[in-house]
């Protein structure tokens, strides 16, 4: 039983269409974050919610738009795609108490033609 | 802001043989979190072993072992008797215990692990 899923685990569109990216965790964990993972295989946070609360936006353009329904679920959406979007996007979550790490979804490649 | 370097952008290891990635970081607060991650051709991410700030004894998990240097803000990964299913991207991370950095990871650009048969 996966712990965090991600779907889809590929995505090819065209530029300027929006598409969604789906997270689903069943940690019972409190925190969930997107990262992005660009060609050079940098890693960086992009957004984090903790019980379905924004608490970092890490200056991503206002076109990803980021949905937390409830606890267990972190969507991004991402309005007219651009080249540079093309990317691998992650999931992650955790329990934010002292001793636990972040787990990581499959990751979801995206490719803007 | 806090800064992660890995100097190492690849690195090869006789299969059997140890091999040790570096890791360094910048900051200022006294109490963290540093994490190793693996990355295989999978593309998952995997952790390897995590170490808190505040224990001095530093952590083993298996084959893998850190040596934490705090004083010197190093954190690098020795992998003994490597393997060939070892062969992957390795990222060292951070994370603080506190405010809005508490809520999410800095990573190094990673180093790349090749393990020769």
């Amino acid at each position: 039983d996966t712990a965090v899923s991600q779907t889809p685990k590929y995505l090819v569109t065209q530029m300027g269409n929006d598409k969604s990216i789906k997270c689903e965790q069943n940690l019972g964990h409190d925190t969930m974050y997107w990262y992005k993972q660009d060609s050079k295989k940098f890693l960086k946070i992009m957004f984090s919610y903790n019980n379905k609360e924004l608490i970092i936006n890490e200056t991503v353009p206002n076109r990803f738009s980021p949905k937390s329904p409830d606890k267990a679920h972190l969507n991004l959406h991402i309005n007219s795609l651009e080249l540079g979007d093309s990317a691998v996007y992650f999931c992650a979550s955790s329990q934010l108490t002292r001793d636990t790490e972040a787990f990581f979804g499959q990751g979801t490649r995206l490719t803007v033609v | 802001a806090q800064t992660v370097t890995q100097s190492q952008p690849e690195m090869s290891v006789q299969e059997a043989e140890t091999v040790t990635l570096s890791c360094t970081y910048d900051t200022s607060e006294s109490d963290y979190y540093l994490f190793w991650y693996k990355q295989p051709p999978s593309r998952q991410m995997i952790l390897v072993i995590r170490q808190e700030a505040y224990k001095q004894q530093n952590a083993t998990e298996n084959r893998f072992s850190v040596n934490f240097q705090k004083a010197a803000k190093s954190f690098s990964l020795k992998i003994s008797d490597s393997q060939l299913g070892d062969a992957a991207m390795y990222f060292c991370a951070y994370r603080s215990p506190r405010g809005g950095s508490n809520y999410k990871l800095t990573f190094g650009k990673g180093t790349l692990l090749t393990v020769n048969p």
